[in-house]
């Protein structure tokens, strides 16, 4: 069973980036997707964006375009989310979840979440 | 983007009730469907993929049908465990989008 382990959390103030890490053991690097998904202070979820281990190709929801980077460490089988140009509406919980597809596709495994604050 | 919208937002019902929640889809999605369970301070727990597909591990009390638009959860017979928000993610079209969450309350 695969586990995802994410990094603390931050607090950012207004204009700064962050960036959170999950770092993935227990199974096969390279075998399925990332998703990452915020949530927002008693707020719902909202999806971020998903990446491709094997190449790093990632696909970014419009809402995140050209703010949001997902990329992952192969040596350390660790992927990364960073987001920039923070503002206090990015304030939120962070998860990555594993993708796996394996004749079906599902989310099965989740991250603890990263709590990031963006304040002056 | 295709929206999901849960029906209701929020469900008070007792322990051994039957509770259903209603995902609807804006546009066709097929069964690319996922239903996740979460509790305050915790990760979603996946509980149902491709519309009606339990997870392993999931307690057969839950269940899920449907197709194209619209989609269905039921609990047959409520625990006290099941007291949580539950979510509804479609996989079909980029942007994933998720409903906006329906939390199930002890009357």
């Amino acid at each position: 069973q695969v586990q995802l382990v994410q990094s603390g959390a931050e607090v950012k103030k207004p204009g700064a980036s962050v960036k959170v890490s999950c770092k993935a053991s227990g199974s096969t690097f390279t075998n399925y997707y990332i998703q990452w998904v915020r949530q927002a202070p008693g707020q719902g979820l909202e999806w971020m964006g998903i990446i491709n281990p094997s190449g790093g190709s990632s696909t970014y929801a419009q809402k995140f375009q050209g703010r949001v980077t997902m990329t992952r460490d192969t040596s350390t089988t660790t992927f990364y989310m960073e987001l920039r140009g923070l503002r206090s509406e990015d304030s939120a919980v962070y998860y990555c979840a594993r993708w796996v597809c394996g004749g079906d596709c599902y989310s099965d495994s989740w991250g603890q979440g990263t709590q990031v604050t963006v304040s002056s | 983007d295709i929206q999901m919208t849960q029906s209701p937002s929020t469900l008070s019902a007792s322990v051994g009730d039957r509770v259903t929640i209603t995902c609807r889809a804006s546009q066709n999605i097929d069964t690319w469907l996922a239903w996740y369970q979460q509790k305050p301070g915790k990760a979603p727990n996946l509980l149902i993929y491709k519309a009606s597909s339990l997870y392993s591990g999931v307690p057969s009390r839950f269940s899920g049908s449907g197709s194209e638009t619209e989609f269905t959860l039921t609990i047959s017979s409520l625990q006290p465990d099941d007291f949580a928000t539950y979510y509804c993610q479609q996989y079909s079209t980029y942007p994933w989008t998720f409903g906006q969450g329906t939390k199930v309350e002890i009357k």
